[in-house]
């Protein structure tokens, strides 16, 4: 079992519809969790970050956490095609010394 | 620009040639990655520094790899005696620092393949 899972995709949401992001990881003291989108070719770049249970809501992005469930997934209302993008979930994992592990991303698309 | 850079954004190279990559983390940042990604994973760590130390390297990294941070400024990561395998984007970012599981902000990367 990988440390950080998600599911590969590709997702594909119409235009204005919600897109549901999932992510499940290995260690139970994690304390630390995050969004990525990586446009392809780019760099990612930090859209979220959460860390205690509950949702966090910014603009059109909503993270949601259940540390019990080792759970954590993001929500993008109102989806456009601008937010297609490969979504990578990071969590900071006590057994690599808290440092950040990513999952191998899911690929979103919005279509228009 | 403000934000992390990395030079070159592209280099080609022959098995067996060195390669170096150079990141110049946000000023106020103290803390600088390393990570690889190849296509279709997510990043992979390779090393980090807290100012100019080195507190910690993958396994995933060889003896070939070898990263310097000269007073805890900009850093360097040099690939020695290429391989193939090796072809992939390094990514370097850097964060506020102290505590680890901080964001991190990454550069633009450098694309990397060795023919």
């Amino acid at each position: 079992q990988k440390e950080v899972e998600q599911n590969s995709g590709p997702l594909s949401v119409p235009e204005g519809a919600i897109a549901s992001l999932n992510c499940t990881y290995s260690d139970r003291v994690s304390q630390s969790f995050f969004w990525y989108r990586q446009y392809s070719g780019k760099s990612p770049e930090l859209i979220m970050s959460i860390y205690s249970n509950g949702d966090k809501e910014d603009g059109r992005f909503t993270a949601q956490l259940n540390k019990a469930s080792q759970y954590v997934s993001l929500l993008i209302r109102d989806s456009q095609p601008s937010d297609s993008a490969t979504y990578l979930c990071a969590v900071s994992l006590e057994e690599y010394g808290n440092k950040l592990v990513f999952g191998a991303g899911t690929i979103l698309r919005v279509k228009s | 620009d403000t934000g992390v850079s990395q030079d070159p954004r592209h280099k080609i190279t022959k098995r067996g040639q060195n390669v170096t990559f150079r990141c110049d983390p946000i000023s106020e940042h103290n803390r600088l990655y390393w990570y690889r990604q190849t296509l279709g994973q997510g990043p992979e760590f390779l090393t980090y520094f807290q100012n100019e130390a080195q507190l910690e390297k993958s396994r995933l990294l060889s003896d070939r790899f070898s990263a310097e941070r000269p007073k805890g400024s900009f850093s360097t990561l040099e690939i020695q005696r290429t391989e193939q395998g090796d072809s992939a984007m390094y990514l370097c970012a850097s964060s506020l620092g102290h505590v680890t599981g901080e964001k991190l902000f990454f550069g633009s990367g450098t694309q990397l393949s060795v023919l």
